[in-house]
């Protein structure tokens, strides 16, 4: 199946630093690709949907100016965490899918927020 | 809160098969889905069904979808230890936007 990366896997900041995080699918192409955030014992909660070339799309109840997110290429989407507090300290997880081909959305492997 | 709902826990012996129930209140999904999560790790995509399908089989994994009562469920034959896992139960609309349950998790004893 096709594949998506996530960089950093880990990551342990103090509060009021910002930290990017990466996606990338790393064999196809995706106009867009989406962000989640799971809490520990529960469900992915859907944050946003970041599409190429154009403002990412969030959720009811997330900040846009707190999550940013950048899709410059096809193959990457960004997400910063701006000026981040414990609060935010959260498994990220990001999924893509192949343009024309989004019913199949494959998962990267999740970057684990600690925010001190 | 969240609109698809699985049971929370599933203990079963190895070698017996595994049942995972879910259920969802969309009428409109267009697709339904099982991922596969082990600990600290991101999802694996198992299998989907599109919701004009009642069953789907692949190798050990079998998903029924009873569309009237919406109703989904992921049977896994002769299940191992590797099976071990939180298993999601997820729909989509037309925008390819994932909804999930809870997950279940399942142990599978010796």
């Amino acid at each position: 199946g096709a594949v998506v990366s996530q960089h950093p896997s880990r990551v342990i900041c103090k509060s009021g630093t910002s930290v990017k995080i990466e996606c990338r699918s790393l064999d196809f192409q995706a106009t867009t690709m989406f962000w989640y955030r799971q809490f520990p014992k529960q469900s992915l909660m859907l944050m946003a949907t970041s599409n190429e070339g154009s403002k990412a799309t969030y959720e009811q109840g997330v900040e846009k100016d707190k999550f940013l997110i950048n899709h410059a290429s096809l193959t990457l989407s960004t997400l910063t965490v701006a000026s981040a507090h414990p609060e935010d300290s959260s498994f990220y997880i990001c999924s893509a899918g192949e343009t024309g081909q989004q019913e199949t959305q494959y998962f990267g492997p999740g970057t684990r927020l600690l925010v001190l | 809160g969240e609109d698809v709902e699985q049971s929370l826990f599933l203990s079963v012996r190895e070698g017996d098969s595994s049942v995972i129930n879910c259920t969802y209140t969309d009428s409109s999904s267009t697709y339904l889905y099982w991922y596969k999560q082990e600990p600290g790790a991101g999802l694996q995509l198992l299998t989907y069904i599109f919701s004009n399908m009642d069953m789907k089989q692949d190798q050990r994994l079998t998903v029924l979808l009873n569309k009237k009562d919406k109703h989904l469920s992921l049977r896994i034959a002769d299940t191992q230890t590797g099976d071990s896992a939180i298993y999601f139960c997820a729909e989509t609309l037309n925008d390819y936007k994932l909804s999930f349950g809870a997950g279940t998790t399942v142990t599978v004893r010796a």
